[in-house]
């Protein structure tokens, strides 16, 4: 069980906008800024954003992130084939003094 | 080219010991904190333990904490992870990674990561 909570599927075309959602605590995304990573099965994994909503340099602007209170999201305007891969939400924990991690989100696109 | 190269990963028995190395190049390691990341085959990440730059802080997930011990060595730009009492739930690819920005604990940015080694406790 995951200390932060977000779907373990979403999928979408081209067309639409996919959003991945990523509900945590007081502790944890209520305190501490939300990084998300990217990670195609057999490669490691790669900084998608961080600080809530910053992409690093090279992340194509169609990916973004948000954050609300104990909740944060990732969203893929127009998601590409190349962009199927698992998706994990990350954040600092005050009360465990370490990172956690959300249980990751497979993404489709149709 | 910045890069993070790990080692010393392989099948021990449960309750035995294994040591991890992690090798940094590229980039000036004693301004960054490290980490240990782990992936069991299937599952999600979870992180494992982070040090800071100059190893004044430490801290551990619950579930190694009094079996695994961080450590990192600056002259050498290698970081370590000593795992003592393995158990088989702690069969993973361990993933040495760097902090983003800062040389101290309190994120969970990690901007560089290396390809990973396998342990298998069987």
């Amino acid at each position: 069980q995951s200390v932060l909570t977000q779907p373990p599927s979403a999928s979408g075309t081209p067309g639409q906008r996919v959003t991945i959602s990523c509900s945590g605590s007081s502790s944890n995304i209520g305190s501490n800024s939300v990084n998300w990573y990217q990670q195609v099965p057999g490669t490691a994994p790669k900084l998608l954003i961080y600080s809530n909503n910053q992409r690093p340099s090279g992340v194509p602007d169609r990916f973004s992130g948000s954050k609300s209170g104990t909740s944060a999201s990732l969203a893929i305007s127009g998601p590409q084939s190349e962009d199927e891969a698992d998706y994990y939400c990350a954040t600092w924990d005050d009360s465990l003094n370490g990172g956690v991690f959300g249980g990751g989100t497979q993404l489709t696109v149709l | 080219e910045v890069q993070l190269v790990e080692s010393g990963g392989g099948l021990v028995q449960p309750g035995r010991s294994l040591r991890l190395s992690c090798v940094a190049s590229g980039f000036t390691f004693d301004d960054y904190a490290m980490h240990w990341v782990r992936q069991a085959p299937g599952k999600g990440l979870e992180w494992v333990s982070g040090i800071s730059w100059n190893s004044g802080t430490i801290h551990y997930a619950d579930s190694v904490k009094g079996r695994f011990t961080i450590s990192r060595d600056n002259a050498k730009d290698s970081l370590y992870l000593q795992m003592n009492s393995l158990r088989a739930e702690d069969m993973a690819l361990y993933y040495c990674a760097k902090d983003a920005f800062s040389g101290n604990l309190g994120s969970d940015t990690f901007d560089i990561w290396g390809q990973g080694t396998m342990v298998t406790v069987s």
